[in-house]
């Protein structure tokens, strides 16, 4: 079975301060893709970045970045220049042939100011 | 821009009840899902629709039956409200998953409490 795994349930940082979040992924596939959402107080889920599988080339979104190893099975994301607005819940999910979503239990990010 | 819209946002129910949530989506989307939020875990899918009219069970279907008249509504039905069933309940959309870059879009949740 496709699992996705966040190591870190929390993590807070200084505003301005750079910090990368962990994610983890098992599957048997070649071709798939994966995702970071945030889930802010508000609770809205809101996509952050998005990543396939088969590009080599580390997706980037303005203060966001990935860094995606698929020979580990890793996609950490990092934040750099954080800011009050990016503390939220994060979640990595991924996405196979099924075209399903596979979640992690997330992690959540606190900015102190 | 609606986008993914819910209701209700908040509902207490007693154990036995039943009720219905509604989503509504206004971006034409073939795909359309329900999950729910646990503390401590990641969004699990209850049910999910490939187009009006077909609907399928995700990873935890049980208590919970679905319906997709139209396009743009998924409705999530609980027969008789259990306390296990106490979560927070997301919508999502997408366009078809024939590109699996598509992401999906969600709603703002309704909590429900059964008491």
């Amino acid at each position: 079975a496709q699992t996705v795994t966040q190591s870190q349930p929390e993590m807070s940082v200084q505003e301005a301060e750079t910090v990368t979040l962990s994610c983890t992924y098992d599957t048997s596939e070649n071709n798939y893709y994966l995702f970071w959402y945030k889930q802010p107080p508000s609770r809205q889920m809101i996509l952050v970045i998005r990543q396939e599988a088969y590009k080599q080339q580390n997706a980037t979104e303005n203060r966001f970045s990935v860094n995606f190893q698929k020979a580990a099975k890793s996609f950490s994301l990092k934040i750099s220049d954080s800011q009050l607005g990016d503390t939220a819940m994060y979640f990595c999910a991924f996405k196979d042939s099924n075209y399903q979503l596979i979640w992690g239990a997330g992690t959540k990010l606190i900015i102190k100011p | 821009n609606a986008g993914v819209t819910q209701t209700p946002k908040f509902r207490v129910l007693k154990t036995g009840q039943s009720m219905t949530l509604l989503c509504a989506q206004d971006m034409n989307h073939e795909y359309m899902y329900w999950y729910r939020q646990d503390p401590g875990m990641g969004l699990r899918l209850i049910h999910y629709s490939v187009g009006e009219g077909t609907t399928a069970k995700g990873e935890v279907p049980d208590g919970y039956n679905v319906s997709r008249l139209k396009k743009q509504n998924f409705l999530l039905g609980l027969e008789s409200a259990a306390p296990s069933q106490t979560s927070v309940y997301f919508c999502a959309s997408s366009y078809s998953s024939r590109g699996l870059n598509q992401p999906q879009h969600f709603g703002d949740g309704t909590r429900l409490s059964i008491l």
